[in-house]
């Protein structure tokens, strides 16, 4: 079973640019579509980003999504920071065995 | 819209049902997930079925205990769960998915979630 790992905590100002990473373990990251949730304490998550750099309708262009099959890895990019972004982050994947995979989540705290 | 319901506090052992009310949208054309998330930790896939319910999976620490299932007829997904254990404790979300079938599985609704604690 493929696992995806993202960093606990990243942290940016507002205004400023943040990146998100997801590595993927087991098997490249090019083998099937990646999606980002963001999950706000309280809240029902929401999805950023499907299948790997699609924002769905309402999500603004400060999000984007991006693979490198070199390193294995998607990430999450939020530019322009707001207050309203700080919540947890996961990305979330799948294969031929495993419907749903999502890697462990990253706490995004904007200061 | 998803709505779910019946968490509650149960022993160790016990079992609840779970239901989940979808509307909005054409219930049997989405297949449908129940994903946990338990105290402090992050989110973890449970099970998931098919649009027309034929087809259902589930996580290993759920196989055998946990049962999904669907009424499409009430718009609502179910999720039986037997043999609950402390580390079941968490808040279950019903999810949704674009397509119908189980495939490529990624979620474009989620409900507010219900919360299911298991203790003595």
């Amino acid at each position: 079973k493929f696992t995806l790992t993202q960093p606990h905590s990243v942290s940016g100002s507002l205004g400023q640019t943040v990146t998100i990473s997801c590595t993927r373990s087991g098997d490249n990251i090019a083998s099937n579509y990646v999606q980002w949730y963001q999950h706000r304490p309280g809240s029902a998550p929401t999805c950023v980003m499907y299948e790997d750099r699609q924002r769905p309708p309402g999500v603004p262009d400060r999000f984007s999504g991006s693979i490198d099959m070199s390193s294995s890895s998607a990430s999450l990019t939020i530019s322009g920071l707001k207050a309203e972004d700080e919540a947890d982050y996961y990305c979330q994947s799948y294969d031929s065995n495993n419907p749903v995979v999502f890697g462990g989540g990253t706490r995004l705290t904007v200061v | 819209q998803l709505l779910e319901s019946g968490g509650d506090l149960v022993r160790p052992g016990g079992s609840l049902r779970l239901s989940c009310v979808a509307s909005g949208f054409t219930f049997s054309k989405h297949a449908m997930s129940w994903v946990r998330q338990a105290p402090g930790k992050g989110l973890e896939w449970v099970s998931s079925l098919s649009g027309s319910g034929d087809t259902t999976y589930y996580a290993d620490s759920v196989k055998g205990r946990f049962t999904v299932s669907r009424d499409n007829s009430k718009n609502t997904l179910y999720l039986q769960m037997s043999s609950l254990r402390s580390e079941d404790t968490a808040v279950y979300y019903c999810a949704k998915d674009p397509m119908i079938v189980v495939v490529m599985s990624r979620f474009d609704s989620w409900g507010q979630g219900s919360l299911v604690t298991v203790s003595s």
